[in-house]
């Protein structure tokens, strides 16, 4: 089946501990991005992939880091997690550019920073 | 820059009610265009889309119409069930940014329930 799979799914942490949600993609896909969903804003692009080793920004990149070591992982790291960086969060793949090709997307990552 | 404007939510209608959510947007050159649903618990998933003025993309009785003129893709569906409720997002696709990144911009979300 395909997928893209986000985990932990659920996370409450404190300020300042270093985190990281996995996302893993079976379609072999060469773009993935991730998300962030905050009520009243929509989604909002946090980094990019194009392919391996290649990442860029998106519109809200600070106080995250990401890294693409491997065609089908993209994990999002958040070295010092603060409480404006509790949101709800989404990985997604596609085989085009976004805007050109359906996206697919992970059920989704609720974190809780206190 | 680029940006999506959607009817706030929620939007509460009875089975077999006329569905209309708007959607308008403000865009640099020829974007194409989405809406993606989001079930409870689940991600987005892509509805339907038009590339180009004019279009209209269609899928499982919803219906949406590229109209340049009024820059607006209204999502439509004659006859809601209660499976239909979700939260539903209009998006379009941004140009390409120097460093060959592309990104859709999504609207705020609307959300619809069905009552049986």
């Amino acid at each position: 089946e395909a997928q893209v799979t986000q985990n932990p799914r659920y996370l409450i942490t404190v300020t300042g501990k270093k985190l990281t949600v996995t996302c893993s993609q079976n379609m072999n896909h060469e773009y993935m991005s991730w998300y962030r969903q905050d009520p009243g804003l929509g989604l909002r692009q946090i980094y990019y992939s194009m392919n391996v080793e290649v990442t860029d920004k998106g519109d809200v990149p600070e106080g995250y880091k990401v890294s693409r070591k491997e065609k089908r992982n993209f994990p999002l790291i958040l070295e010092s997690p603060s409480p404006n960086q509790t949101s709800l969060y989404f990985c997604a793949s596609s085989f085009r550019p976004p805007g050109t090709g359906e996206l697919f997307f992970g059920e989704g990552s609720r974190l809780t920073v206190l | 820059g680029n940006s999506v404007t959607q009817m706030e939510g929620p939007v509460t209608l009875s089975e077999e009610a006329f569905l209309t959510i708007n959607c308008t947007y403000t865009a640099t050159g020829y974007p194409s265009l989405f809406w993606y649903v989001q079930y409870p618990g689940e991600g987005l998933q892509l509805l339907l889309k038009a590339t180009k003025a004019d279009d209209k993309g269609s899928n499982k009785g919803f219906e949406a119409t590229y109209r340049k003129e009024t820059t607006s893709f209204h999502l439509e569906k004659g006859s809601v069930q209660v499976s239909d409720s979700a939260v539903y997002f209009c998006a379009l696709s941004a140009p390409y940014t120097d460093t060959g990144r592309r990104a859709l911009t999504f609207g705020s979300g609307t959300r619809l329930q069905v009552q049986p």
